[in-house]
Parts: structure tokens; C-alpha cells; sequence
């Protein structure tokens, strides 16, 4: 069946670059794109942008381009979501989930970062 | 950005009762292709989000047909025709039809 997993918690502190990581099994990792959808408290859910593992072309969400860099690795079925000049309000889980015609339709269980 | 605007922001449901939430876009959804790039999520307790519907109604596998999806345009809306004890949590709308896709704030179903 389809998973993506993801790497566990992490602290950073304010200026800091976190880099999380989301592994792709049980289908062709090149097929589908892989987006990172944040959900911070109290602030809903927030799509920061998708890379097409096959290309490695991304879309990033203009808020972000500056900071975010989406990578992949085809030899190991994972992407990567790098996050630089980190401040308090980027604390979030962050979540990446599969592209395609069903949306989102699957999601890892999401990386908690917190940045204090 | 295109605004999601989901009402009610909370809904308390008897088992066994519809309920419905909806969901309006600051902008149409229609996209050239002639396809509505609207989706609903639902996130349970400690949860990842899951995918109800796409394309305003399409169910993916595995997804029960008490849940339906209505609308076109700007206006859009979840149906579920029996609540069950398992449909708890926050119902969400998202679109795709531009970059980038933003989300409705959320609905919270409890169960009465």
C-alpha cells in the first residue's frame, strides 16, 4: 500500500535551517508529485509547494521561495523540504502527501518542527 | 490568493442525522481542462488529514458513500447523509485551480 514516512521531531532555534525528509514506498516514486503542506496552530493548513520526482522541477508558493528548497533522492524514493531563516512562526507540523488526480489523497504522518 | 470560506466553523450532529458544511471561493474553481478543483479533507484526532472527495464529488476507494459532494463555481458543499460516531474531526475544503492552493479554516463535526 502507498506510504510516506517521515523523520521525527525537531528543535531549532530562531535563524536556524531545518531540512525533513519523506519516503515514498508502495507505488512508482516517479509517477507522482510530492507536496509539503505546513499546519502551525491556530493557523489552519498552508501549502508550501511540490517537486515532480521524475524532473525534480519544483513549485514553490511565493511566501516561500526565498527560503524553501524541495530536493529528491530517486535511489532511495525520498524528497527532501529544506527550510532556512527559521523564526518563531514557523513552528508547524509539517506534512508531505502525494500529487496526482486524487490530491493530497495520501499523507505522511507529518514532521512536528518546533523553532524556539 | 484565492479565499476558502468554510461555515459553519462547528457543528454538533445526533448519529443517524445529515449534516452538511460549505465551502465558498473568493474565485471561481472552474479551470480551463472544464474540470472544478475542489477537494474535501477530514482530519481525525491526532490524524493526518484523508481525502474524502475530489473534483467537487469524485470519492476516492475506500471512502463511504454516506459522503457526497455538491456545487460548482464558488459554492460548494459536503453532504453526509448519516453521521457515524467515526466521522468526528475537522472537515476541510482545499482548492487546486491556481498557485497557490489554499484551504478552508476547517469545520469541526462533534458528535451529540
Amino acid at each position: 500500500q502507498v506510504q510516506l514516512e517521515q523523520a521525527g521531531a525537531e528543535m531549532k532555534r530562531p535563524g536556524a535551517s531545518v531540512r525533513l525528509s519523506c519516503r515514498s514506498s508502495g507505488y512508482i516514486f516517479t509517477a507522482y508529485k510530492i507536496h509539503w503542506v505546513r499546519q502551525a496552530p491556530g493557523r489552519g493548513f498552508e501549502w508550501m509547494g511540490g517537486i515532480n520526482p521524475n524532473s525534480g522541477s519544483t513549485g514553490i508558493a511565493p511566501r516561500f521561495k526565498d527560503r524553501v528548497t524541495m530536493t529528491r533522492d530517486t535511489s532511495t524514493s525520498t524528497v527532501y523540504l529544506e527550510l532556512r531563516r527559521l523564526t518563531v512562526d514557523d513552528t508547524a507540523i509539517y506534512y508531505c502527501a502525494r500529487g496526482g488526480e486524487e490530491l493530497l489523497g495520501h499523507w505522511g504522518q507529518g514532521t512536528p518542527v518546533t523553532v524556539s | 490568493d484565492i479565499v476558502m470560506t468554510q461555515t459553519p466553523l462547528s457543528l454538533s450532529v445526533t448519529p443517524g442525522q445529515p449534516a452538511s458544511i460549505s465551502c465558498k471561493s473568493s474565485q471561481s474553481l472552474l479551470y480551463t481542462d472544464g474540470k472544478t478543483y475542489l477537494y474535501w479533507y477530514l482530519q481525525k484526532s491526532g490524524q493526518s488529514p484523508q481525502l474524502l472527495l475530489y473534483e467537487i464529488s469524485k470519492r476516492p476507494s475506500g471512502v463511504p458513500d454516506r459522503f457526497s459532494g455538491s456545487g460548482s463555481g464558488t459554492d460548494f458543499t459536503l453532504h453526509i447523509s448519516r453521521v457515524e460516531a467515526e466521522d468526528v474531526g475537522f472537515y476541510f475544503c482545499m482548492h487546486s485551480v491556481q498557485v497557490p492552493p489554499t484551504f478552508g479554516q476547517g469545520t469541526k463535526l462533534e458528535i451529540k
